[in-house]
């Protein structure tokens, strides 16, 4: 049981590349998220698929797309990277139907963008 | 709006003793609170969580209650080692966001031998 994996652990941009980063989840879960976490500002969502065939954005949307691939696989892309763009970006799964149900995380994607 | 707000860090600790971190929150109709913690290098794991009224979350030697009153969720720790080191997060989450989490700014905890 993995539970969430994301790919890859560290990546180098220049600006105006493009990349997709890759997660998946072994729990069933309906729900999908990614956020990013930048020094002093927390955990910022920027995009959740609520179940599957579904997505929805959520605080920082701009600069990125997101596809549910299945109900397992959630990827985000970057079209145009910018250096505004350079942070952790974390991948999360969980059941979204009550308020109590918690999230689970995968190890995070560093993300430089020159 | 639903919120969090906790203390800022860092907090810097000795080992053995008392933690308390604080967190209020503002939500519409009954949240359910959690804290999450972020080890070094790693992505965040659930620690502990209340889903109502004066419901007490523990785990690790850590606990939080859940005041509806003073709408807060503070974590405490009686003696805390030097392996709690780690970033704390504060969340929320409320059916009307969709069951979302809505997080705090989190706080950096350093505990020194």
């Amino acid at each position: 049981n993995a539970g969430v994996t994301q790919t890859p652990k560290f990546q180098v941009l220049k600006t105006g590349q493009s990349m997709t980063l890759q997660c998946a989840q072994d729990m069933n879960h309906n729900s999908m998220y990614w956020y990013r976490q930048d020094p002093g500002m927390g955990l910022r969502l920027i995009y959740y698929s609520a179940s599957e065939g579904t997505t929805d954005k959520g605080e920082v949307p701009n600069g990125y797309n997101v596809s549910r691939l299945n109900k397992r696989e959630f990827s985000l892309r970057l079209e145009s990277a910018a250096p505004s763009q350079t942070s952790v970006y974390f991948c999360a799964s969980g059941e979204s139907r009550f308020s109590y149900n918690e999230q689970f995380f995968g190890p995070g994607t560093r993300l430089t963008v020159l | 709006g639903n919120s969090v707000t906790q203390m800022e860090g860092p907090v810097t600790l000795s080992e053995e003793a008392f933690l308390t971190i604080n967190c209020t929150y503002t939500a519409t109709g009954y949240p359910s609170l959690f804290w999450y913690v972020q080890y070094p290098g790693e992505g965040l794991q659930l620690l502990l969580k209340a889903t109502k009224a004066d419901d007490k979350g523990s785990n690790k030697g850590f606990e939080a209650t859940y005041r509806k009153e003073t709408t807060s969720f503070h974590l405490e720790k009686g003696s805390v080692q030097v392996s709690d080191s780690a970033v704390y997060f504060c969340a929320l989450s409320v059916s009307r966001s969709n069951y979302q989490l809505i997080w705090g700014a989190g706080t950096k905890l350093i505990i020194k031998p």
